[in-house]
């Protein structure tokens, strides 16, 4: 069965620091890998990354993905407490199978 | 809207009854999903649209889950005979057909069966 772990579980950190979230996989026939911001219930699109190791930015959020290696990260600088979520990655694989296969999630919770 | 809408935002059943949740997606978006998350899980595929084309069920987890979309836009879940283990949140989602990873999600329903 397809697989997508994510990694840490669940993190604590206090405004201002810098984290990194992992998202590893086990299948390497997909189209795209994408990141969720999840705060209550709609997870909301962060990135779509299609090509190993070009970095996708969008303010202090950023994400790179690395086909070799079969992960992808993704970092958030200067945490605020309004990152706090759940982060998701899922897997697209396209053609006939237009389903997203998602990770468990990152919990991340950032403290004042 | 500018969103995607479910309805309700959360239902509280008895064991053993039928829902029906309900899906509006954004205007012009042909591909609606549905996923469920359950507590502490990913999001799991259930059944996916794309225009007048045959539904993909493959995640439907047993023949007490069924789904329809009329006229290429609202789509309903039903779940008859509902069970605890069918306490959840449904999410449901759509896209261009073009961009069909991009998916946009509504707020779901949070299901919960006694």
């Amino acid at each position: 069965e397809d697989k997508v772990v994510q990694s840490p579980l669940s993190l604590v950190v206090h405004e201002g620091d810098t984290v990194t979230l992992n998202c590893s996989y086990e299948v390497t026939n997909f189209r795209s890998l994408l990141w969720y911001k999840q705060e209550k219930k709609a997870p909301t699109f962060l990135f779509m990354l299609t090509s190993s190791g070009i970095e996708k930015k969008s303010g202090r959020l950023s994400s790179i993905l690395d086909k070799k290696e079969l992960f992808s990260i993704l970092n958030i600088t200067a945490t605020q407490t309004g990152d706090s979520a759940v982060y998701l990655c899922a897997l697209y694989y396209g053609g006939a199978t237009n389903k997203l296969i998602f990770g468990t999630g990152t919990l991340l919770a950032v403290q004042p | 809207g500018a969103g995607v809408s479910q309805s309700p935002s959360n239902k509280v059943t008895e064991k053993g009854k039928d829902v029906e949740l309900r899906c509006d997606p954004i205007s012009g978006h042909t591909a609606l999903y549905w996923y469920r998350q359950s507590l502490g899980q990913g999001l799991e595929f259930l059944i996916y649209f794309q225009g007048n084309s045959a539904p993909d069920k493959s995640g439907l987890p047993s023949d007490r889950f069924s789904a329809e979309r009329t006229g290429g836009s609202v789509s309903t879940l039903t779940i008859q005979r509902t069970q605890q283990e069918d306490s959840a949140v449904y999410l449901c989602a759509s896209s261009f057909s073009g961009i069909r990873e991009t998916q946009y999600f509504g707020p779901g329903t949070r299901l919960l069966v006694l």
